[in-house]
């Protein structure tokens, strides 16, 4: 069955650092998430991603981050400069229509 | 705007016994409701989806829940509990913005199940 795949499954990078988190969506859906859970917190969204651009992005994506599908095939979330706020867990999703695929998440921990 | 509440951060039973876990929505729209749960160092697997169809939903692994729009609730119950069940659950509503459904999931806090031997 096909799956949600995302690397690295741990990332500890400095304070001010770029990370590039990669999601390999299901081959065939068309709509892409990102969302992130810092620990103890509920999921939240970050940013919606149809037809090669943001559908919907929420509060917390700000101008340090960015998405991109670059191949076709793989999606990621960029963050330009991190903080330690940013130590989440981070999940992507995909979906042909409504019911999202996630992914098993990296874990981001910004020292 | 969108929201869940999920009204239990923990709950414990004894393997066989029945599991409740309860969520109330709040919605402008018809909701689409999911319940996903999550093992340890797990991905978000979905349990089963409400989109305006039958009331009473079937999911995977023996759950079930009942989208009762009178009450705003969408509570998810197993009949017998496992071991295996020990994880922690997500109700998720469907957000809408503006125009319509832009897909986002909106969850709820989470609520942790327990099942004692």
């Amino acid at each position: 069955e096909p799956e949600v795949t995302q690397t690295p499954s741990h990332q500890v990078t400095q304070m001010g650092q770029e990370v590039i988190l990669r999601c390999v969506p299901i081959s065939n859906h068309l709509y892409f998430y990102w969302y992130r859970q810092i620990l103890g917190q509920k999921v939240e969204f970050l940013v919606s991603f149809y037809n090669n651009e943001i559908s919907e992005k929420s509060e917390i994506f700000d101008d340090q981050f960015s998405v991109e599908r670059p191949d076709g095939s793989n999606f990621t979330l960029k963050i330009r400069s991190t903080k330690l706020e940013d130590s989440a867990m981070y999940f992507c999703a995909s979906t042909p229509k409504e019911t999202q695929y996630f992914g098993p998440g990296t874990r981001l921990l910004v020292l | 705007a969108q929201s869940v509440t999920q009204l239990d951060s923990h709950v414990s039973v004894s393997e066989g016994t029945p599991v409740l876990l309860r969520c109330n929505y709040s919605s402008s729209y018809s909701p689409s409701l999911f319940w996903y749960v999550q093992h340890p160092n797990k991905g978000l697997q979905l349990l089963l989806k409400y989109t305006s169809a039958a009331t009473l939903v079937k999911g995977i692994n023996g759950f079930e829940a009942e989208f009762k729009k009178s009450e705003t609730s969408f509570h998810l119950t197993k009949p017998s509990a496992h071991m295996s069940d020990a994880a922690e659950y997500f109700c998720v509503v469907s957000g809408f913005h503006g125009s319509g459904n832009t897909g986002k999931l909106i969850f709820g806090q989470g609520t942790t199940l327990q099942v004692k031997p």
